[in-house]
Protein backbone atom coordinates (compact mmCIF):
# COMPACT_ATOMS: atom_id res chain seq x y z
CA UNK A 1 0.00 0.00 0.00
CA UNK A 2 1.17 3.88 0.01
CA UNK A 3 3.52 5.04 2.40
CA UNK A 4 4.03 9.06 2.90
CA UNK A 5 6.98 10.52 4.29
CA UNK A 6 6.93 13.97 5.46
CA UNK A 7 9.47 16.24 6.46
CA UNK A 8 10.02 18.34 8.49
CA UNK A 9 8.06 17.65 11.69
CA UNK A 10 8.27 20.93 12.46
CA UNK A 11 9.47 24.22 11.07
CA UNK A 12 9.35 27.77 12.51
CA UNK A 13 9.54 30.83 10.62
CA UNK A 14 9.87 34.71 10.54
CA UNK A 15 7.39 36.54 9.47
CA UNK A 16 8.02 37.25 5.63
CA UNK A 17 9.98 34.43 5.14
CA UNK A 18 9.65 31.37 2.82
CA UNK A 19 8.33 27.74 4.13
CA UNK A 20 9.02 24.62 2.61
CA UNK A 21 7.72 21.31 3.25
CA UNK A 22 8.72 18.03 1.48
CA UNK A 23 7.18 14.64 1.26
CA UNK A 24 7.72 11.66 -0.67
CA UNK A 25 5.59 8.83 -2.03
CA UNK A 26 5.78 5.17 -2.25
CA UNK A 27 3.24 4.12 -4.91
CA UNK A 28 4.39 5.03 -8.04
CA UNK A 29 0.48 4.70 -9.31
CA UNK A 30 -0.88 7.14 -7.14
CA UNK A 31 -1.79 10.23 -9.17
CA UNK A 32 -3.29 12.75 -6.82
CA UNK A 33 -1.51 14.23 -4.18
CA UNK A 34 -3.67 17.18 -1.95
CA UNK A 35 -2.38 19.54 0.83
CA UNK A 36 -4.72 19.64 4.22
CA UNK A 37 -4.31 22.85 6.81
CA UNK A 38 -5.24 21.88 10.66
CA UNK A 39 -5.41 24.62 12.78
CA UNK A 40 -5.34 24.17 16.15
CA UNK A 41 -8.68 22.42 17.49
CA UNK A 42 -10.46 21.97 14.17
CA UNK A 43 -10.71 19.69 10.76
CA UNK A 44 -7.98 19.49 8.01
CA UNK A 45 -9.51 21.88 5.16
CA UNK A 46 -8.14 21.43 2.07
CA UNK A 47 -5.36 24.17 0.41
CA UNK A 48 -4.27 22.92 -3.04
CA UNK A 49 -3.75 19.70 -4.88
CA UNK A 50 -2.16 18.64 -7.74
CA UNK A 51 -2.44 15.70 -9.97
CA UNK A 52 0.09 13.89 -11.85
CA UNK A 53 -0.40 15.13 -15.25
CA UNK A 54 0.98 18.42 -14.12
CA UNK A 55 4.50 19.63 -11.97
CA UNK A 56 3.62 22.47 -10.50
CA UNK A 57 0.50 24.36 -9.49
CA UNK A 58 0.11 28.03 -7.73
CA UNK A 59 -2.66 29.83 -5.54
CA UNK A 60 -1.46 33.13 -4.42
CA UNK A 61 1.15 33.05 -1.77
CA UNK A 62 0.93 28.99 -2.12
CA UNK A 63 2.62 26.41 -4.62
CA UNK A 64 2.64 23.10 -4.80
CA UNK A 65 5.38 20.88 -7.14
CA UNK A 66 5.14 17.38 -8.13
CA UNK A 67 8.61 15.40 -9.50
CA UNK A 68 6.80 11.58 -10.39
CA UNK A 69 9.89 10.63 -11.30
CA UNK A 70 11.48 10.83 -7.75
CA UNK A 71 7.82 10.35 -6.28
CA UNK A 72 8.60 14.00 -4.27
CA UNK A 73 6.26 16.77 -4.08
CA UNK A 74 6.17 19.89 -2.03
CA UNK A 75 4.59 22.94 -0.72
CA UNK A 76 5.99 26.35 -0.88
CA UNK A 77 4.71 29.14 1.22
CA UNK A 78 5.37 32.74 0.64
CA UNK A 79 5.66 35.31 2.96
CA UNK A 80 4.86 34.07 5.83
CA UNK A 81 2.32 35.23 8.16
CA UNK A 82 1.16 34.32 11.31
CA UNK A 83 -2.36 32.96 10.39
CA UNK A 84 -0.39 30.53 8.48
CA UNK A 85 0.76 28.79 11.78
CA UNK A 86 -1.02 25.37 11.74
CA UNK A 87 -0.53 21.55 11.31
CA UNK A 88 0.08 20.74 7.49
CA UNK A 89 -0.49 17.36 6.01
CA UNK A 90 0.57 16.21 2.51
CA UNK A 91 -0.85 12.97 1.34
CA UNK A 92 -1.44 10.58 -1.64
CA UNK A 93 -4.09 8.27 -3.29
CA UNK A 94 -4.96 6.82 -6.95
CA UNK A 95 -7.31 7.91 -9.01
CA UNK A 96 -9.30 4.24 -8.24
CA UNK A 97 -12.23 3.06 -6.18
CA UNK A 98 -11.38 1.35 -3.03
CA UNK A 99 -8.34 3.70 -1.98
CA UNK A 100 -8.09 6.21 0.25
CA UNK A 101 -6.04 9.71 1.12
CA UNK A 102 -3.03 8.25 2.74
CA UNK A 103 -1.52 10.89 4.63
CA UNK A 104 1.96 12.03 5.36
CA UNK A 105 2.60 12.49 9.81
CA UNK A 106 1.98 16.68 9.54
CA UNK A 107 4.37 19.89 9.69
CA UNK A 108 3.71 22.20 12.70
CA UNK A 109 3.94 25.36 11.37
CA UNK A 110 5.00 28.24 13.21
CA UNK A 111 5.06 31.50 11.67
CA UNK A 112 6.61 34.54 14.50
CA UNK A 113 6.00 38.04 13.75
CA UNK B 1 -25.90 23.94 5.79
CA UNK B 2 -22.95 21.80 7.58
CA UNK B 3 -21.87 19.83 4.97
CA UNK B 4 -20.44 17.18 6.90
CA UNK B 5 -21.44 17.08 10.51
CA UNK B 6 -20.68 14.15 13.00
CA UNK B 7 -21.84 14.08 17.01
CA UNK B 8 -20.96 14.25 19.63
CA UNK B 9 -18.03 16.55 20.08
CA UNK B 10 -16.77 15.48 22.94
CA UNK B 11 -17.11 11.86 24.34
CA UNK B 12 -15.36 11.47 27.88
CA UNK B 13 -16.26 7.36 28.76
CA UNK B 14 -14.48 4.93 31.22
CA UNK B 15 -12.80 2.20 30.20
CA UNK B 16 -14.56 -0.97 28.81
CA UNK B 17 -18.05 0.89 27.75
CA UNK B 18 -19.39 0.70 24.19
CA UNK B 19 -19.93 4.18 22.73
CA UNK B 20 -20.91 5.38 19.21
CA UNK B 21 -20.13 8.21 16.49
CA UNK B 22 -22.85 9.47 14.38
CA UNK B 23 -21.72 11.03 10.99
CA UNK B 24 -24.42 12.66 8.21
CA UNK B 25 -23.28 14.27 4.71
CA UNK B 26 -25.18 16.11 2.88
CA UNK B 27 -23.51 16.82 -0.39
CA UNK B 28 -24.90 13.50 -2.38
CA UNK B 29 -21.09 11.82 -2.08
CA UNK B 30 -21.10 8.34 -2.70
CA UNK B 31 -18.19 7.95 -0.53
CA UNK B 32 -17.74 8.44 3.15
CA UNK B 33 -14.93 7.42 5.49
CA UNK B 34 -13.71 7.28 8.88
CA UNK B 35 -10.02 8.80 9.99
CA UNK B 36 -8.10 8.80 13.19
CA UNK B 37 -6.22 11.14 14.85
CA UNK B 38 -3.68 10.06 17.32
CA UNK B 39 -1.88 12.50 19.84
CA UNK B 40 1.14 13.16 17.52
CA UNK B 41 -1.54 14.68 14.77
CA UNK B 42 -1.16 11.46 12.82
CA UNK B 43 -4.57 10.99 10.79
CA UNK B 44 -4.97 7.45 9.74
CA UNK B 45 -7.78 5.79 7.36
CA UNK B 46 -9.95 3.14 9.44
CA UNK B 47 -12.93 2.37 7.18
CA UNK B 48 -14.50 3.72 3.69
CA UNK B 49 -18.32 2.65 2.06
CA UNK B 50 -19.14 3.60 -1.08
CA UNK B 51 -22.56 3.64 -1.11
CA UNK B 52 -23.11 1.63 1.98
CA UNK B 53 -21.18 -0.81 0.96
CA UNK B 54 -18.12 -1.27 2.91
CA UNK B 55 -14.61 -1.10 0.52
CA UNK B 56 -12.03 -0.06 3.00
CA UNK B 57 -11.06 -1.91 6.41
CA UNK B 58 -7.80 -1.21 7.83
CA UNK B 59 -5.97 -2.94 10.24
CA UNK B 60 -8.44 -1.71 12.83
CA UNK B 61 -9.67 -4.12 15.84
CA UNK B 62 -12.92 -5.78 15.76
CA UNK B 63 -14.18 -3.96 18.39
CA UNK B 64 -14.56 -0.83 16.17
CA UNK B 65 -18.03 -1.85 13.87
CA UNK B 66 -18.75 0.95 10.88
CA UNK B 67 -22.32 1.08 9.85
CA UNK B 68 -23.86 2.67 7.07
CA UNK B 69 -27.62 2.53 6.53
CA UNK B 70 -27.73 4.81 3.55
CA UNK B 71 -25.22 6.66 1.55
CA UNK B 72 -25.35 9.75 3.01
CA UNK B 73 -24.38 8.51 7.10
CA UNK B 74 -21.52 6.65 8.13
CA UNK B 75 -21.53 5.68 11.67
CA UNK B 76 -18.79 4.33 14.35
CA UNK B 77 -19.42 2.15 17.01
CA UNK B 78 -16.76 0.79 19.74
CA UNK B 79 -17.41 -2.11 21.73
CA UNK B 80 -15.36 -2.35 25.27
CA UNK B 81 -13.07 0.90 25.02
CA UNK B 82 -9.69 1.33 25.96
CA UNK B 83 -6.97 3.90 26.64
CA UNK B 84 -5.61 3.56 23.43
CA UNK B 85 -8.50 4.39 21.98
CA UNK B 86 -8.51 7.95 23.17
CA UNK B 87 -8.56 10.02 19.70
CA UNK B 88 -9.85 12.33 17.76
CA UNK B 89 -12.14 10.49 15.11
CA UNK B 90 -12.92 12.63 11.60
CA UNK B 91 -15.87 11.46 9.67
CA UNK B 92 -14.81 12.49 6.04
CA UNK B 93 -17.17 12.25 2.28
CA UNK B 94 -15.48 12.92 -1.28
CA UNK B 95 -17.14 11.87 -5.10
CA UNK B 96 -13.99 9.78 -6.40
CA UNK B 97 -16.43 8.86 -9.37
CA UNK B 98 -16.77 12.49 -10.60
CA UNK B 99 -12.82 13.36 -10.07
CA UNK B 100 -13.76 14.82 -7.01
CA UNK B 101 -11.13 13.07 -4.96
CA UNK B 102 -11.71 16.07 -2.25
CA UNK B 103 -12.45 15.33 1.42
CA UNK B 104 -14.49 17.29 3.08
CA UNK B 105 -14.28 16.10 6.90
CA UNK B 106 -16.50 16.67 9.74
CA UNK B 107 -15.43 18.56 12.48
CA UNK B 108 -13.80 15.74 14.73
CA UNK B 109 -14.81 13.75 17.81
CA UNK B 110 -12.67 14.05 20.68
CA UNK B 111 -13.08 10.33 22.65
CA UNK B 112 -11.03 10.28 25.84
CA UNK B 113 -11.35 7.13 27.64
CA UNK B 114 -10.90 7.41 31.22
Amino acid sequence: GENVEQHPSTLSVQEGDSAVIKCTYSDSASNYFPWYKQELGKRPQLIIDIRSNVGEKKDQRIAVTLNKTAKHFSLHITETQPEDSAVYFCAAKRDQAGTALIFGKGTTLSVSS
Amino acid sequence: DTAVSQTPKYLVTQMGNDKSIKCEQNLGHDTMYWYKQDSKKFLKIMFSYNNKELIINETVPNRFSPKSPDKAHLNLHINSLELGDSAVYFCASSQPARGGEKLFFGSGTQLSVL
